[in-house]
């Protein structure tokens, strides 16, 4: 069975800091997905970015990047130029392909101080 | 705009009522997942359903039932609500390859 890891339970940072996220995974499978999603006090969920196990190159969505070093099973989110709206909680979460089912981490809750 | 929905933000039940939470996605998708969220435990898969009138337990199926009569519509029902069912419950949808989307959440409050 697929787990997910995210070891920090909290963070905080000053607003236009960056600040990176951990999250360790562990398969046995070769083709997946991983995901960071971002949980605002509104609850929606929301899909932050998205990364293809097959794909060397790291996924990167405006301020937010990922570094993905399957070897070692680890896939960080590196937030950039940290805003007041990015406080929330985030989950990292991984997907067999082909599997839709996702699988989270405990999540991280991060607080951007002004 | 996309969307999938559910039915109540906040509900409160009486222990041993019967109790259904709805979800319906506009973006014809073939999956559809019902999740539960509690502090320190993350999310976590109580049924899924691949198709109409398809479904697979998750990971903490015991008390809960599924339905999906329409691809548009997945109902999670609490046969018996207990004080350990009260939690954030979560609807998601995609389609295959596609990252999921999820709905606001229902906060359940069991009493």
């Amino acid at each position: 069975a697929q787990t997910v890891t995210q070891s920090q339970p909290e963070m905080s940072v000053q607003e236009a800091e960056t600040v990176t996220l951990s999250c360790t995974y562990d398969t046995s499978e070769n083709n997946y997905y991983l995901f960071w999603y971002k949980q605002p006090p509104s609850r929606q969920m929301i899909l932050v970015i998205r990364q293809e196990a097959y794909k060397q190159q790291n996924a990167t969505e405006n301020r937010f990047s990922v570094n993905f070093q399957k070897a070692a099973k680890s896939f960080s989110l590196k937030i950039s130029d940290s805003q007041l709206g990015d406080t929330a909680m985030y989950f990292c979460a991984f997907s067999d392909f082909g599997n839709e089912k996702l699988t989270f981490g405990t999540g991280t809750r991060l607080t951007i101080i002004p | 705009d996309v969307k999938v929905t559910q039915s109540s933000r906040y509900l409160v039940k009486r222990t041993g009522e019967k109790v259904f939470l709805e979800c319906v996605q506009d973006m014809d998708h073939e999956n559809m997942f019902w999740y539960r969220q509690d502090p320190g435990l993350g999310l976590r898969l109580i049924y899924f359903s691949y198709d109409v009138k398809m479904k697979e337990k998750g990971d903490i199926p015991e008390g809960y039932s599924v339905s999906r009569e329409k691809k548009e519509r997945f109902s999670l029902i609490l046969e018996s609500a207990s004080t350990n069912q009260t939690s954030m419950y979560l609807c998601a949808s995609n389609s295959l390859g596609r990252s999921p989307l999820f709905g606001q959440g229902t906060r359940l409050t069991v009493v």
